[in-house]
């Protein structure tokens, strides 16, 4: 059974540019969810896709935006990248219904330097 | 607006003792809670999770509380192992619609041997 896997691990962007981060999720899991873990603080959700649609998000702006694929990977993507955007961006799969019952699988992350 | 709080951000235990990591929330909507650890250049692995409905759940080493009318939960660790220093973050989440995980903002535990 593999895991999450998450590319790249580390990424350096410049300011107003265009970012994608790529999630394959851990087998036999159908929904994909996006996190972004700032220094020192707990991961914020992003947004959740079910069957390639957005299936819940989080208080971010519309530059960010994801896709889900039918093989259930998935990307997430940032536009008009701002200093802030700097962060860890973690991508977590589950079945639908029990991630909460037997924990979502997280991947290692991407981090993400915007300057 | 801090749904889960974690006030303690470290805490240190000697090896073999009992370690306790304490989590408050204030939405009284939330399903489930769940504790995930995570080491440095990894993600958040899955430790253990509690129903909205329970006030106990045990998984070998770990046992986790729920006390609802104080909107607090705990983790439990016992006995403590080097292995278990780490960052760990209480989590609350709904279902069925509504899944996406609020997270505290971690407490980092050091066991000392």
């Amino acid at each position: 059974e593999t895991g999450v896997t998450q590319s790249p691990t580390h990424l350096i962007k410049t300011r107003g540019q265009q970012v994608t981060l790529r999630c394959s999720s851990q087998s036999g899991h159908n929904t994909v969810s996006w996190y972004q873990q700032a220094l020192g603080q707990g991961p914020q959700f992003i947004f959740q896709y079910y069957r390639e649609e957005e299936n819940g998000r989080g208080n971010f702006p519309p530059r960010f935006s994801g896709l889900q694929f039918p093989n259930y990977s998935s990307e997430l993507n940032v536009n008009a990248l701002e200093l802030d955007d700097s962060a860890l961006y973690l991508c977590a799969s589950s079945s639908l219904g029990q991630g909460a019952i037997y924990g979502y699988t997280f991947g290692s992350g991407t981090r993400l330097t915007v300057v | 607006d801090q749904q889960v709080k974690q006030n303690s951000p470290s805490l240190s235990v000697q090896e073999g003792r009992i370690s306790i990591l304490n989590c408050d929330y204030t939405n009284s909507m939330f399903d489930y809670f769940l504790w995930y650890k995570k080491y440095p250049a990894e993600g958040p692995t899955f430790l253990i999770s509690i129903s909205s409905i329970k006030d106990k759940n045990e998984d070998g080493r770990f046992t986790v509380f729920l006390n609802k009318s104080a909107k607090h939960l705990s983790l439990h660790i016992v006995p403590s192992q080097p292995g278990d220093s780490a960052v760990y973050f209480c989590a609350a989440s709904g279902i069925f619609g509504n899944e996406k995980l609020t997270f505290g903002t971690g407490t980092r535990l050091t066991i000392i041997p």
